[in-house]
């Protein structure tokens, strides 16, 4: 079946840093991925969609310069955590569907819990 | 947008009853629910999906239900057992707005 892998799963840095964050479909084809941010116990919370050669779109609320998204080609996107501080500590979670309209599933890679000290 | 709403928010059952989880929703348009598993430390997984041309989609032990008239759908999970406990989350219309979750405890 369709899958979704994320790297790295975990990742400690220090503040002012930055982190980036692979999100790859195995094996299909996405021209769109979506970029979520989970806190303990709560729901998860679209910060983007990643458009294949395009810019990516943001949610209301999320900075597009501290969180840089790169789809360069159809199988990776990238989120990158620009000048990390603590309250950016979160798990990210990546996903995609197949190309094939808004009613095919959507897969999601398995997270990255990012702790910035 | 899209409003999705989710209860209930924890459900502890014992091992063998059933759990349902409920979701509604405000699109009327909306023609596909899924419904997705949670695991700790791990990312969403779909467990089971119906779209809007069905009223019931059964799956072993897991069953989704949609009414479309009343903008809701549920799912349904008989002869529960410890590895079914998770966070179940549903999803709205789009696929981009997830209701708030429900944390399902299976005792054994």
């Amino acid at each position: 079946g369709a899958v979704v892998s994320q790297h790295p799963s975990r990742v400690i840095c220090k503040s002012g840093t930055s982190v980036k964050i692979e999100c790859r479909s195995l094996d299909f084809q996405a021209t769109t991925m979506f970029w979520y941010r989970q806190f303990p116990k709560k729901s998860l919370m679209l910060m983007a969609t990643s458009n294949e050669g395009s810019k990516a779109t943001y949610e209301q609320g999320v900075e597009k310069d501290k969180f840089l998204i790169n789809h360069a080609s159809l199988t990776l996107s990238t989120l990158t955590v620009t000048s990390a501080h603590p309250e950016d500590s979160s798990f990210y979670i990546c996903s995609a569907s197949p190309p094939d309209g808004l009613n095919s599933p959507l897969h999601f890679g398995n997270g990255t819990r990012l702790t910035v000290t | 947008g899209e409003n999705v709403e989710q209860h209930p928010s924890t459900l502890s059952v014992q091992e063998g009853d059933s759990a349902v989880i409920k979701c509604t929703y405000s699109d009327s348009a909306s023609n596909y629910f899924p419904w997705y598993k949670q695991e700790l430390g791990k990312g969403p997984q779909l467990i089971i999906d119906i779209r809007s041309n069905v009223g019931e989609k059964k799956d072993q032990r897991i069953a989704v239900t949609l009414n479309k008239t009343a903008k809701h759908f549920s799912l349904h999970i008989t002869e529960t057992q410890p590895e079914d406990s998770a966070v179940y989350f549903c999803a709205g219309a789009d696929k981009l707005v997830f209701g708030a979750g429900t944390i399902l405890r299976v005792k054994s």
